[in-house]
């Protein structure tokens, strides 16, 4: 299947910072993104869908100044957490859309706010 | 609003044991679903997508099914082995979106 990469792995800040995610389809190219987090034991929950050369849609309860996305281009999405705070630390995954009802996911992205 | 419903939260079995998971969906005006596997701090492997108009899917030692209308759907793994210990994810799309709303998974370990 085609593959997502998320750079970083793991992060960890200190709260009151700012840290980017990339998602990058590295063989396919992607018109929507979405991005996803995830709390320990807890399912997957859509914050928002990144639509190439324009603003995401996020979804009711996420705040949109504080996650902020962009997609540049077919083969990329990032996702800004600006000013990070511990209730913020969760593994972020994305996934891009492949066509024919396929999505695939990105390896995530765990980040740590102390 | 769609919820989605796994039972159990976790699972324990001897390995060779043949098993079945549980998704349960309250709206079944789905588009399609699909199943999914999820190992500890890693991404996402979409194993079975099930369209709104079948009944089930095959994939090796793994067939899924879906009900549509009774809004269940279970993922059967036959002759399990150790390397299936993994989380297993269900998710619905409700239309052409890709946008996906996923239960709560079911931790599998398979016991040598």
């Amino acid at each position: 299947g085609a593959v997502v990469s998320q750079h970083p792995s793991r992060v960890i800040c200190k709260s009151g910072t700012s840290v980017k995610i990339e998602c990058r389809s590295l063989d396919f190219q992607a018109t929507t993104m979405f991005w996803y987090r995830q709390f320990p034991k807890k399912s997957l929950m859509l914050m928002a869908t990144s639509n190439e050369g324009s603003k995401a849609t996020y979804e009711q309860g996420v705040e949109k100044d504080k996650f902020l996305i962009n997609h540049a281009s077919l083969t990329l999405s990032t996702l800004t957490v600006t000013s990070a705070h511990p209730e913020d630390s969760s593994f972020y995954i994305c996934s891009g859309n492949g066509g024919q009802d396929t999505q695939y996911f990105g390896p995530g992205t765990r980040l740590t706010v102390l | 609003k769609q919820e989605v419903t796994q039972i159990p939260a976790a699972l324990s079995v001897p390995e060779g044991e043949n098993l079945v998971l549980n998704c349960s969906f309250t709206d079944s005006a789905i588009y399609n679903l699909q199943w999914f596997r999820q190992d500890p701090g890693k991404g996402l492997t979409s194993l079975l997508l099930i369209q709104s108009s079948q009944r089930e899917q095959t994939s090796g030692r793994l067939n899924a099914s879906l009900d549509k209308s009774s809004g269940r759907s279970t993922l059967y793994i036959a002759a399990s082995q150790p390397g299936d210990s993994a989380t297993y994810l269900c998710a619905v799309e409700m239309d052409s979106s890709y946008k996906l709303i996923f239960g709560s998974g079911t931790r599998l370990l398979v016991r040598p």
